[in-house]
């Protein structure tokens, strides 16, 4: 049985860097194939990719935000790190993360979400 | 990146409707375009990859086609647990990218 959670703080200040943890179960990231994504949502609004990272450690980024986060992962703690530096009001979402397998851009498994507000 | 156009933002339509959504991409991405559904409060469900191919256990009522770099949604009878916003997502180049929404409502 596949799960994600995700933690880390719900409030944030402006210019400081989140960081959150993906924790997982039911699969392991040192499979080639498997890789795990960061996504997310501000609120009432659309999806929006991040990061992912994947079972030979490669990692790639969203065009906007490359120079700002840093995905890492610890396979032998099942998990998988974003970092966000210098938070703004507009960094202001649910973040999820999300497993692929068949293909990195397939997300069939879900985290629920964390709410994380920057506000000072 | 790809952009992703999905249209219309919202609609609204009774049960047992055909509801259809479009996405267009801004390049040609083949097959590569997927369907999410989204309630209130939950994480997104994959329905659809590879533009047609129904996920294990999602209704038949669901269905997705592509024409070159446009893609469509249909719900053939829209049904009460139908209600959620609907993404389209195109996997064929990094970064993915999402298209805007749809919400469905009754």
């Amino acid at each position: 049985q596949v799960t994600l959670r995700e933690s880390g703080p719900a409030l944030v200040k402006p210019t400081q860097t989140l960081t959150l943890t993906c924790t997982f179960s039911g699969f392991s990231l040192s499979t080639s194939k498997m890789c795990v994504s960061w996504i997310r949502q501000p609120p009432g609004k659309a999806l929006e990719w991040l990061a992912l990272i994947d079972g030979d450690d490669d990692k790639y980024y969203s065009t906007s935000l490359k120079t700002r986060l840093t995905i890492s992962k610890d396979t032998s703690k099942n998990q998988v790190v974003l970092t966000l530096t210098t938070m703004d009001a507009v960094d202001t979402a649910t973040y999820y993360c999300a497993r692929a397998f068949r293909n990195y851009g397939l997300f069939d498994y879900w985290g629920q979400g964390t709410l994380v507000t920057v506000s000072s | 990146d790809v952009q992703m156009t999905q249209s219309p933002s919202s609609l609204s339509a009774s049960v047992g409707d055909r509801v259809t959504i479009t996405c267009q991409a801004s390049q040609d991405i083949s097959n590569y375009l997927s369907w999410y559904q989204q309630k209130p409060g939950n994480a997104p469900k994959l329905l659809i990859d590879a533009a047609s191919n129904l996920e294990t256990g999602v209704p038949s009522r669901f269905s997705g086609s592509r024409s070159g770099t446009d893609f469509t949604f249909t719900i053939s009878s829209l049904q009460p647990e139908d209600i959620a916003t609907y993404y389209c997502q195109q996997y064929e180049n990094l970064p993915f990218t999402f298209g805007g929404g749809t919400r469905v409502e009754i």
